[in-house]
């Protein structure tokens, strides 16, 4: 299995400004996703974090304001950018490891709590 | 892309009772459909999943069928539990089982 970690767990920002979220994993997963999720709400995929390239972006998310990087195969970061108050949730990113105890599948870490004031 | 239907999305039972959990899917080429169950404040956790050769799978009190025809699968939960209290995600992926969509959920209460 795969352990991940995320940072902060939480935070309360400002409008305007930016945050940028970490997650590690411990070990090299093949893929790596973020995902938002609102409060009592579904996952919503926001992009998968390509290691060494730019990030896939799903509809309705763009780089300008999810910029994403993964330079290598266990860390990635999320950035909010110029958040607003619609960008509060919980942001959780995810590594797909392949040969896990399940043959195949995600793992998620813990989430990142956001409040946009 | 993949458009993944779950219902209900609350569902309450009696202890010891059976709890089922449906799933419809849009795109054929999915082949993978896996199982989240994510309690309060915690991130979900794969509980079962199941490949589309497979038509059923059993493990313990939770079992999932997949009718690949009628593009949806369910998850079947026997002698629930309080601790089964949870909010239920099904999800399908294709692509080589990576880029999952989800449903909606599904918020199950146990009562004891």
């Amino acid at each position: 299995s795969a352990v991940i970690s995320q940072k902060p767990s939480r935070d309360i920002c400002q409008r305007g400004t930016s945050l940028t979220i970490q997650c590690q994993v411990d070990s090299q997963v093949t893929m790596m996703f973020w995902y938002r999720q609102q409060p009592g709400q579904s996952l919503t995929l926001i992009a998968t974090a390509n290691q060494g390239s730019e990030a896939t972006y799903e509809s309705g998310f763009v780089i300008d304001k999810f910029p994403i990087s993964r330079p290598n195969l266990t860390f990635s970061t999320l950035t909010v950018s110029n958040m607003s108050p619609e960008d509060s949730s919980i942001y959780l990113c995810s590594g797909y490891l392949a040969g896990g105890p399940k043959v195949e599948t995600q793992y998620f870490g813990p989430g990142t709590r956001l409040l946009v004031l | 892309g993949e458009n993944v239907e779950q219902h209900p999305s609350t569902l309450s039972v009696q202890e010891g009772d059976s709890a089922v959990i449906k799933c419809t899917y849009s795109d054929s080429a999915s082949n993978y459909f896996p199982w989240y169950k994510q309690e309060l404040g915690k991130r979900p956790q794969l509980i079962i999943d199941i490949r589309s050769n497979v038509g059923e799978k059993k493990d313990q009190r939770i079992a999932v069928t997949l009718n690949k025809t009628a593009k949806h699968f369910s998850l079947h939960i026997t002698e629930t539990q309080p601790e089964d209290s949870a909010v239920y995600f099904c999800a399908a992926s294709i692509n080589n089982f990576n880029k999952f969509y989800f449903g909606s959920g599904t918020k199950l209460n146990v009562k004891p």
